[in-house]
């Protein structure tokens, strides 16, 4: 079964700095993978998505993610934090069904 | 657009008792799924429905039935609760295809006391 592994429970940034949360996966054949974004006491928002048309997707909210098959990540960027991106991300992997990392919390500091 | 609506948003339950958690969406989608989500768990599959008729098991689905009644409402059902189960639900819908985005509803917070 495909999996995913997210790096680090919770990330904390200054606003303006690099956001960088990092998910690593586990899959037999090339993957479909997502970055979902959820705010306190909302369901999940879709961030972007990666389905083997390009290695570098851009997102929603000025994120994006790279797929690198050789170190098997999908890593999130966002170059510059803004206070409205404390939230917490999960990534996911999807076959016959969708799979979830354990999740990373962004706190953002003024 | 309604999306994903789920019932109830909230609710207490004594050890022992019984309910069912309703969710229907609105997008036509063949596939709807079940969650829950822990502190530092992520979220985890309890049962999907890949098409009307059909179900399986997700990783936790001990405690846990489900129904899909028709292809828009997808039933999850705690036949006698326990503590282990407070939990916050959510459910989801995709169209079929690997590659397709699931929508989540605003999630059901459960207690059992």
């Amino acid at each position: 079964a495909q999996s995913v592994t997210q790096l680090g429970s919770h990330v904390s940034v200054s606003e303006g700095a690099l956001v960088l949360l990092r998910c690593n996966y586990s899959s037999s054949v090339p993957p479909y993978l997502f970055w979902y974004v959820q705010y306190p006491n909302q369901g999940l928002q879709l961030l972007l998505k990666y389905t083997s048309a390009a290695t570098l997707v851009k997102g929603i909210n000025g994120f994006e993610a790279e797929f690198k098959k050789s170190e098997t990540s999908f890593h999130l960027t966002k170059p510059s934090a803004h206070m409205s991106d404390a939230a917490e991300y999960f990534c996911a992997v999807s076959d016959y069904k969708l799979s979830f990392g354990a999740g990373t919390t962004v706190t953002v500091r003024a | 657009n309604a999306g994903v609506t789920q019932t109830p948003k909230f609710q207490v339950l004594k050890t022992g008792q019984s309910m069912t958690l309703q969710c229907a969406q609105d997008m036509n989608h063949n596939s709807m799924y079940w969650y829950r989500q822990d502190p530092g768990m992520g979220l985890r599959l309890i049962y999907y429905s890949a098409s009307e008729g059909t179900t399986d098991k997700g990783e936790v689905p001990n405690g846990y039935n489900v129904s899909r009644l028709n292809k828009r409402e997808f039933s999850l059902r705690l036949e006698s609760a326990a503590p282990s189960q407070t939990s916050v639900y959510f459910c989801a819908s995709s169209e079929v295809g690997s590659g397709t985005e699931a929508f989540f509803g605003q999630g059901t917070r459960l207690t059992v006391v």
